[in-house]
């Protein structure tokens, strides 16, 4: 079983839509959380970090359920720009930094 | 402020040569990260780097590849021999420590016929 697990998609939603993301974690001492967005081809880059609380920028909403291990990413109003692929990411407490990676789930936004 | 660089940005070479890619991090950021990305896979890191000594190297397959970064600086990573199972984009991440946040370079997208 993979450490950081994601649907892969593709999600293809018309511009506009509610789309969500879920994300699963099997290693309990995972410490932090993020949401990195990468394009078509191009380097990963950080979207968000996840907060116990539940965090939101924008049209962004992330949720973190430590009991269940779960991360979830909501985006509200789908644009055209926000086709890429998402990959959930945590990182231990114990490994120095090191960043653990789901294989991503692809968005395809359309008009 | 410049972003984190590398070179080059595609290789093709044939089974069992040899490669090397290199990378500059941003300026001043002490952990250095190589990380291989499969096609339809999240990157996987293979080694990070703390100024010039190593902080993790679990995943890195030591029989075939090699990384150094003997100034603290910029780093270097080699393949050889490359396996066709080697084809994947080489990132190299930058962060000002290992609890911060990482920057990623375009990586070097390298095809192993």
């Amino acid at each position: 079983r993979k450490e950081v697990e994601q649907d892969p998609g593709p999600f293809n939603v018309p511009e506009g839509a509610t789309v969500a993301f879920n994300c699963t974690y099997s290693n309990s001492a995972s410490q932090s959380f993020f949401w990195y967005r990468q394009d078509c081809r191009k380097e990963p880059k950080l979207l968000m970090s996840v907060y116990s609380s539940g965090n939101e920028d924008g049209r962004f909403t992330a949720q973190l359920n430590r009991a269940s291990q779960y991360i979830s990413l909501l985006i509200r109003d789908s644009k055209l720009s926000d086709s890429a692929t998402y990959l959930c990411v945590v990182r231990r407490s114990n490994q120095g930094g090191k960043l653990i990676f789901g294989q991503g789930t692809e968005l395809s936004v359309k008009p | 402020e410049a972003g984190v660089a590398q070179s080059p940005r595609y290789k093709i070479i044939e089974k069992r040569q040899s490669v090397a890619f290199w990378c500059n991090p941003i300026s001043g950021h002490a952990t250095l990260y190589w990380y291989q990305q499969i096609l339809g896979q999240g990157p996987k890191l293979l080694i990070q780097f703390q100024n010039n000594g190593v902080v993790d190297d679990s995943q890195l397959p030591k029989d075939r590849f090699s990384a150094e970064r003997l100034k603290g600086v910029d780093s270097t990573l080699k393949i050889q021999p490359a396996k066709l199972e080697d084809s994947a984009v080489y990132l190299c991440a930058s962060s000002l420590g290992n609890q911060e946040t990482q920057y990623f370079g375009p990586g070097t997208r390298l095809l192993v016929l």
